[in-house]
Parts: structure tokens; sequence; C-alpha cells
């Protein structure tokens, strides 16, 4: 069992261009959240699904856009990348029928670069 | 405001035992969470403490008091693999977690 997959891994990118993190789990859980994590900060929710289908903006969703077409895929997709958007990404799913607060199961994690 | 406060940097020796604070200010309460996170790695979960007290799992425990807004993480028989940064995180009132900035732990021979 994989768990959840991210890609890419890591990344540089030009400002301007468009950017899809793609998250993949097969644990069929029912939430799915992007995070960010940067240096002194804590993990800051971009976006959240509760289940497939829908979707809902975190503390930091400027300048970025989700999707949850289904269960297990719920892609990250920046417009425009801005150098502010450089940090690691944390894909992360959980399986609210254990309760809302149930564990988050992150992946391994995209550093994007923005230059 | 929300805040999740917690230490930036601890250091403890092989064998000890170490607490990392974590004092918080939330609207509303569901619980709180720790995770570890190795340099590089993605976060895993550690504990969950909905109610007063403390919740012992192996060489970890984490304790809660609500009225104080106050948990701790205690780690024992330290490991060399224990050095990662410790994550403190509630659940607010909209079930959404907040997360501290994470206390490094630095553990020497």
């Amino acid at each position: 069992i994989a768990g959840i997959t991210q890609a890419p891994t890591s990344q540089i990118l030009a400002a301007g261009r468009r950017m899809t993190l793609r998250c993949t789990q097969d644990m069929r859980h029912n939430a799915m959240y992007w995070y960010r994590q940067d240096l002194g900060l804590g993990l800051r929710l971009i976006h959240y699904s509760n289940t497939a289908g829908t979707t809902g903006k975190g503390e930091v969703p400027d300048g970025y856009s989700v999707s949850r077409a289904n269960t297990d895929d719920f892609p990250l997709t920046l417009a425009s990348a801005v150098p502010s958007q450089t940090s690691v990404y944390f894909c992360a799913s959980s399986d609210s029928r254990q309760g809302v607060t149930g564990e988050l199961f992150f992946g391994e994690g995209s550093r994007l670069t923005v230059l | 405001g929300q805040n999740i406060d917690q230490p930036t940097e601890m250091t403890a020796t092989e064998g000890a035992i170490v607490q990392i604070n974590c004092t918080y200010q939330t609207s509303g309460f569901n619980g709180l969470f720790w995770y570890q996170q190795h340099a590089g790695e993605a976060p895993t979960f550690l504990s969950y403490n909905v109610l007063d007290g403390l919740e012992e799992k192996g060489r970890f425990s984490s304790f809660l008091s609500r009225s104080k807004g106050y948990s701790y993480l205690l780690l024992k028989e330290l490991q060399m693999k224990d050095s990662a940064s410790y994550l403190c995180a509630v659940a607010d009132s909209n079930y959404q977690l907040i997360w501290g900035a994470g206390t490094k732990l630095i553990i020497k021979p």
C-alpha cells in the first residue's frame, strides 16, 4: 500500500508559469488537504476537500486552486507562480469517519522553488 | 487571533527525559495533536488528546490541561533517532487544525 503519493518531489519553476502538484491516495480517505510549510512557520492550510466533489478554502488560498473529481486524486494548481510560493507543499488525507479530527496521513512533500 | 506557542529548539542527552511544551489560544477546542517530523520528511502522527490528563504510548506520553490551554509531550529514554521536530496542532471550533511552528529537538550522545 503506497498511502499518499505526491509528484513532483522537487521542482524549480520560473515566475509566471503554471504548475500542478499531483496528489494521489489509495486509502479511500474521504478528506484531503494541501498544506505549505515554511521555515519558522507552522503548517498552513491552503485548500481542503471533505469529500469527492467538494472543496474549501483554507488559511492561505490565494494564488492556488484545487479540484476533487474523485476520492483518490487532489491536485493543487498554481495558475501563475510567484516567488512567495516557494515552499514545501504537503498533501494529506484523513478518514473522518474516525471523527472529524482523525489522524492525518501526509505525503512525502513537494519542494517548489519559484525564481 | 488563534495562536500555538512551542519552543523553537531544545537539546537533550541520549537516555534522558525531555518535555516539550505547547500552549494554545484558539476559537474553540476539539482536540490536540502531536506529530513528529524528521528533517526532509513528512510529519507522522504521535498522539491525540481531547480530555484532560496523561496519555501514555510507549516511551512517549502526552498531557493536556484544557483549562490552562496547555499540553506537553514527554519523551523518555531518548534515542538518537528521536532527533526531529515535534509539531503541536489544535483542532478549533470548525475542526480546522491550527499548527505550531514546531520544536526542533537535538539529541546529543
